[in-house]
């Protein structure tokens, strides 16, 4: 375990459905991150958060809106997705953004968007 | 743009083979360079990194990286892997004084005993 946890697990969801995945990380960690992984496609960052401020939004649409109320929990709002957001969805921490190559990422949240 | 390239992006080994996977980067200037392993399910962890000095990297399980400048390479090896080597590994880089870790798009190693 890597002390980042990701609920939940798997989410098969309808195009108009409004759904949060949830990030918890329990290190004492100041920034966090959400990254999208697809099949054949490098992993491609998506927000982070630095002490609970958002620093990068990485050119990703309105159909995702990341929350992150204090510096150990971490939101990913999903609202009218299209079926290529399918993807697994992780998220990491890193002490701050600083230290941003020591990632520790959870086991990820696969999306299936049908 | 900067980029990562991993050619190999299915590997099926024997136990007891030797292993080499390929990474190639886009950047003409210093880079630190990570190699990141996610077991079937579980976590993306780190395996290795390289930031400065010498260029052959020891990793944990019996790997390890050697960056050829000249190349823009990261390749990872391991000399005898074994069943439990089976995973997906990523080459990372991140262009020095920057705060982009960019990855590659992953090789998946299938490794049968």
């Amino acid at each position: 375990e890597t002390g980042v946890t990701q609920t939940p697990r798997h989410l098969v969801m309808g195009m108009t459905n409004k759904k949060s995945l949830k990030c918890e990380q329990h290190l004492g960690h100041n920034a966090m991150y959400w990254y999208k992984q697809s099949a054949k496609k490098p992993l491609e960052l998506m927000f982070v958060y630095n002490f609970k401020e958002q620093t990068e939004n990485n050119s990703v649409p309105s159909r995702f809106s990341p929350e992150c109320p204090n510096s150990s929990h971490l939101f990913l709002h999903l609202h009218t997705l299209q079926p290529e957001d399918s993807a697994l969805y992780l998220c990491a921490s890193s002490q701050d953004r600083r230290h941003f190559e020591k990632l520790f990422f959870g086991s990820g949240t696969q999306l299936s968007v049908l | 743009a900067q980029s990562v390239s991993q050619h190999n992006h299915h590997v099926i080994l024997s136990e007891a083979a030797s292993l080499e996977l390929g990474c190639n980067y886009s950047y003409g200037g210093t880079v630190n360079l990570f190699w990141y392993v996610q077991y079937p399910g579980q976590h993306l962890q780190l395996l290795l990194k390289y930031f400065s000095g010498d260029p052959l990297v020891k990793g944990i399980k019996g790997f390890e990286a050697e960056f050829i400048k000249s190349k823009f390479s990261f390749n990872l090896r391991k000399p005898s892997v074994q069943w439990s080597d089976t995973a997906e590994y990523f080459c990372a880089v991140t262009p020095y004084n920057t705060d982009k870790l960019i990855f590659g798009t992953g090789t998946r190693l299938q490794v049968f005993p």
